[in-house]
């Protein structure tokens, strides 16, 4: 079955700090899709990014990264020069075929990031 | 363009009573479902459906009912409220056939106390 593993429970830095966010994944599928979201203290669900399984290239939109490797099955978040605004819980998801043909999406447990100023 | 329309955004129940949380979206997913997140134990999900008529369990249905008579809607029935079940409840939705990696759109979420 697949899966979504999101081992960082929570992680405190100060502002200015850069912080990678973990994301290990499981499927057997070839052909999967791979998400991020953000939940700021208001409480909604943002989304950030998807990643395709065959496009292993690296993205960066102005302070966000993304490092997706296939080889270890992670899809990694690195913020740079982090920010108070930045402090909110972040979701892996994955969805792939394997979940009863349906694609449902599976989300890993969330990492609460603080950042302090 | 709403999106995901959940509500209440609130609700407080005394155990035993029971109730219907609302979902509905306009952009003709066929995929919708319910979580819940608890502190620590991220995104829990209750039920989905994958079309109108279809609904199937998710990995924590106990004490919830679905429904799904129209493909915009997707209601969520507290049975008979426990104190287990305060928490926040999140409303999805996405596409599936043909466009399967499209992210899934989510409700502002209703804050569920039973007392």
């Amino acid at each position: 079955a697949q899966k979504v593993t999101q081992a960082q429970t929570e992680i405190s830095v100060v502002e200015k700090e850069d912080v990678t966010l973990d994301c290990v994944y499981e499927t057997r599928d070839t052909t999967y899709y791979l998400f991020w979201y953000k939940q700021p203290p208001s409480g909604e669900l943002v989304f950030l990014i998807r990643r395709n399984s065959f496009d292993e290239q690296n993205e960066i939109s102005g302070r966000y990264s993304w490092n997706f490797q296939k080889s270890t099955s992670s899809f990694n978040f690195t913020i740079t020069a982090s920010q108070v605004v930045d402090s909110a819980v972040y979701f892996c998801a994955l969805r792939s075929f394997e979940s009863g043909g349906s694609y449902i999406p599976t989300f890993g447990r969330g990492t609460s990031l603080i950042v302090h100023p | 363009n709403a999106g995901v329309t959940q509500t209440p955004k609130f609700q407080v129940l005394k155990t035993g009573q029971s109730m219907t949380l609302q979902c509905a979206q306009d952009m003709n997913h066929e995929y919708m479902s319910w979580y819940r997140q608890d502190p620590g134990m991220g995104l829990r999900l209750i039920h989905y459906s994958v079309g109108a008529g279809i609904t199937d369990q998710g990995e924590v249905p106990n004490g919830y009912n679905v429904s799904r008579s129209t493909t915009e809607d997707f209601p969520l029935r507290l049975l008979s409220a426990a104190p287990s079940q305060t928490s926040v409840y999140f409303c999805a939705s996405s596409p599936l056939t043909g466009a399967p990696n499209t992210e899934a759109f989510f409700g502002q979420g209703t804050r569920l106390t039973v007392v």
